[in-house]
């Protein structure tokens, strides 16, 4: 069975603090996305990486950053965690072409105080 | 840009109602188009897809067919029942962009018995 999971389900920080999401997928996929979700806003791309070492800017890439260094695990940061940073984060992983489903951790729900 | 709009909610039926959600898109080129259902507390899954023009997606009772002349990719299922209360999410491949989704707003859908 497919599975991706992500380390923590919820998490509350204090402004300022670096904070790591950790992401593992088990499906031997070449991509891996990091999402936030906030609420009348959907689903937004933050990070997406398509290689060991690789990555690419999504659409909200400010105040982010990742680190792959294994296909199996993508990891995001937030260097200095901010309360606009408070929400929903999704890990999802695919094969690499564009008609592929993506498949989906549990979510992670941040609280940044 | 890319875009996918959906009908807002929350949408509230009675079991074994009719359920349409609608979704259009503004695209380039040939997209993949996606339906994923987020149920309380879990992350997202696919429940259908179409990767051409006039393709019919179907799971779980759920159909959407994609219609380039209307660009619509609309969700319909004939009779919903209390365990399809979910937040229901309208996807889009991006243009040659291997893998990744565009992602309308969500549409919270709850069924009362």
């Amino acid at each position: 069975d497919v599975k991706v999971t992500q380390s923590s389900r919820y998490l509350v920080k204090r402004t300022g603090e670096k904070v790591f999401l950790e992401c593992v997928q088990d499906m031997d996929h070449e991509n891996m996305f990091w999402y936030r979700q906030d609420p009348g806003l959907g689903l937004r791309l933050i990070y997406f990486s398509y290689d060991v070492k690789m990555k690419e800017k999504g659409d909200i890439p400010e105040g982010y950053s990742v680190s792959r260094e294994k296909k199996e695990r993508f990891s995001l940061i937030l260097e200095s965690a901010s309360t606009n940073q408070t929400s929903m984060y999704l890990c999802a992983s695919s094969f690499l072409a564009s008609q592929e489903t993506q498949y989906f951790g549990p979510g992670t729900r941040l609280l940044v105080l | 840009g890319d875009s996918v709009t959906q009908m807002e909610g929350p949408v509230t039926l009675s079991e074994e109602a009719f359920l349409t959600i609608n979704c259009t898109y503004t695209a380039t080129g040939y997209p993949s188009l996606f339906w994923y259902v987020q149920y309380p507390g879990e992350g997202l899954q696919l429940l259908l897809k179409a990767t051409k023009a006039d393709d019919k997606g179907s799971n779980k009772g759920f159909e959407a067919t994609y219609r380039k002349e209307t660009t619509s990719f609309h969700l319909e299922k004939g009779s919903v029942q209390v365990s399809d209360s979910a937040v229901y999410f309208c996807a889009l491949s991006r243009y040659n962009q291997g893998g990744k989704l565009i992602f309308g707003q969500g549409t919270e859908l709850s069924v009362k018995p």
